[in-house]
């Protein structure tokens, strides 16, 4: 079946513009995550959803950050004001249910590159 | 907080077993251990987790000691197309259970 899928693939935007990454998950997985993956590290956690609801939006860097799924289904990460520490692979994942012992799926990401 | 400590880089010849350590000596009794490779400009792919007992699928298979402060996540034969970054990771079993990345094995396969 389809895996979980984001776009635009690849992003160019000057510094100061507002971008939004849309994420369409695994169909019926409740659980939606987004992380961010800096250039030679490993992806560090942004928020969470279950279902239409953020239920964890810890990671989030600041308030020019923004995510939302309002209807339970495709999120939209949005940026405003972009800098260029922005620049970064970002990661939505997936999952069937909350829980540990669901596996999350990952979608191929966005590289946002801020110039 | 990262709860995973890992070699940073391992070779390994193709058609060998792979087996990649990783120590987790903080972890809770609730806490699963999993893992998931990255391969170059790829999203992480799951490839098994585990709680308690050991654990085998058809891509690799996951050792954990008794005292679950260690496990070892095994290929039992590497191809070149193993080669990628392995995070080992505890995960926390409230808030949806988010993935904290340490910064993984680094594998090299080599013909």
């Amino acid at each position: 079946g389809a895996g979980v899928s984001q776009s635009p693939r690849y992003k160019v935007a000057k510094r100061g513009q507002d971008v939004a990454l849309r994420c369409d998950p695994i169909s019926g997985h409740v659980s939606l995550f987004w992380y961010q993956q800096a250039l030679g590290q490993g992806p560090e956690f942004l928020t969470y959803f279950q279902n239409e609801a953020q239920l964890d939006k810890s990671g989030l860097p600041s308030d020019r950050f923004f995510a939302e799924r309002p209807e339970g289904s495709v999120s939209t990460l949005k940026i405003q004001r972009t800098q260029q520490e922005d620049s970064a692979v970002y990661l939505c994942a997936s999952s069937l249910a909350p829980g540990p012992i669901y596996e999350q799926y990952f979608g191929p990401g966005t590289r946002l590159t801020v110039t | 907080d990262t709860k995973t400590t890992q070699p940073t880089s391992m070779d390994c010849a193709e058609g060998r077993a792979a087996n990649l350590p990783c120590n987790h000596s903080t972890i809770s009794g609730n806490e699963y251990v999993y893992w998931y490779r990255q391969i170059h400009s790829q999203g992480p792919q799951y490839i098994i987790h585990g709680l308690k007992n050991n654990e085998t699928n058809e891509m690799a298979s996951l050792i954990i000691t008794e005292d679950r402060k260690s496990s070892t996540l095994i290929l039992p034969h590497a191809t070149l197309r193993d080669t990628a970054v392995y995070y080992c990771i505890v995960r926390a079993p409230f808030q949806g259970g988010k993935l904290i990345f340490g910064q993984g094995t680094e594998l090299s396969v080599k013909p």
